[in-house]
């Protein structure tokens, strides 16, 4: 079975700050791996994913994340932060890209 | 690009009634669709997987005959919550995955479906 380990919560960062949101997930087989973010009051986006190839993978509002197979690991990160990016993000990994497991999220206040 | 839409968007009834919460894909088709259920700052709960064509998988702790789901075609998934109760009140969401040369692209996730049982 898979499973999805988002180890913060919360993290408050002051706007124009980089953050970095952590994600580490278990999986006995190779999985597919996303960032979900959901804005408050709506539904879930999809910020980016990896599927294979590159570690480093770049998603829409400038987030990216590293792909990092030997720490089981895929932290998501942004330079600098904007106010609008307050959000919940959830972390998930899929088998096959259909059932998708997903993190208990992550809530990020910018603060100004 | 793919849509997946639902309906209603928010719904409020009485505790003992049913609900009916109808998720579609706009522009693809879908054999298999997903539903899931978030509580209130908590992240989504995967509940079911519903197949066109024949019985929906449940996923463990979850009662098949309180949340009867119907895959009536290539692009229509159902799900009813039957004799609902406040503690059933949740934001439902349903997800669809689109195909892409004979293996999976990306899954597309509806709005949400805010359900609130008084």
């Amino acid at each position: 079975a898979q499973s999805v380990t988002q180890l913060d919560s919360q993290v408050p960062v002051f706007e124009e700050a980089p953050v970095e949101l952590r994600c580490n997930y278990s999986s006995s087989v190779s999985v597919y791996l996303f960032w979900y973010v959901q804005y408050p009051n709506q539904g879930l986006q999809l910020l980016l994913k990896y599927l294979s190839g590159s570690t480093l993978v770049k998603g829409i509002n400038g987030f990216e994340a590293e792909f990092n197979k030997s720490q089981t690991s895929f932290h998501l990160r942004k330079p600098s932060v904007h106010i609008s990016d307050t959000a919940e993000y959830f972390c998930a990994v899929s088998v096959n890209g259909d059932k998708i497991i997903f993190g208990k999220g992550t809530r990020l206040h910018i603060l100004p | 690009g793919a849509v997946v839409s639902q309906h209603p968007s928010r719904v409020i009834c009485k505790s003992g009634t049913s609900v009916k919460i109808e998720c579609r894909s706009l522009d693809f088709q879908a054999t298999t669709m997903f539903w899931y259920r978030q509580f209130p700052k908590q992240s989504l709960m995967l509940m079911a997987t519903s197949n066109e064509g024949s019985k929906a998988t449940y996923e463990q702790g979850v009662e098949k005959d309180k949340f009867l789901i119907n895959h009536a075609s290539l692009t229509l998934s159902t799900l009813t919550v039957t004799s609902a109760h406040p503690e059933d009140s949740s934001f439902y969401i349903c997800s669809a995955p689109r195909l892409t040369g004979g293996s999976t692209d990306t899954q597309y996730f509806g709005p949400g479906t805010r359900l609130t049982v008084l």
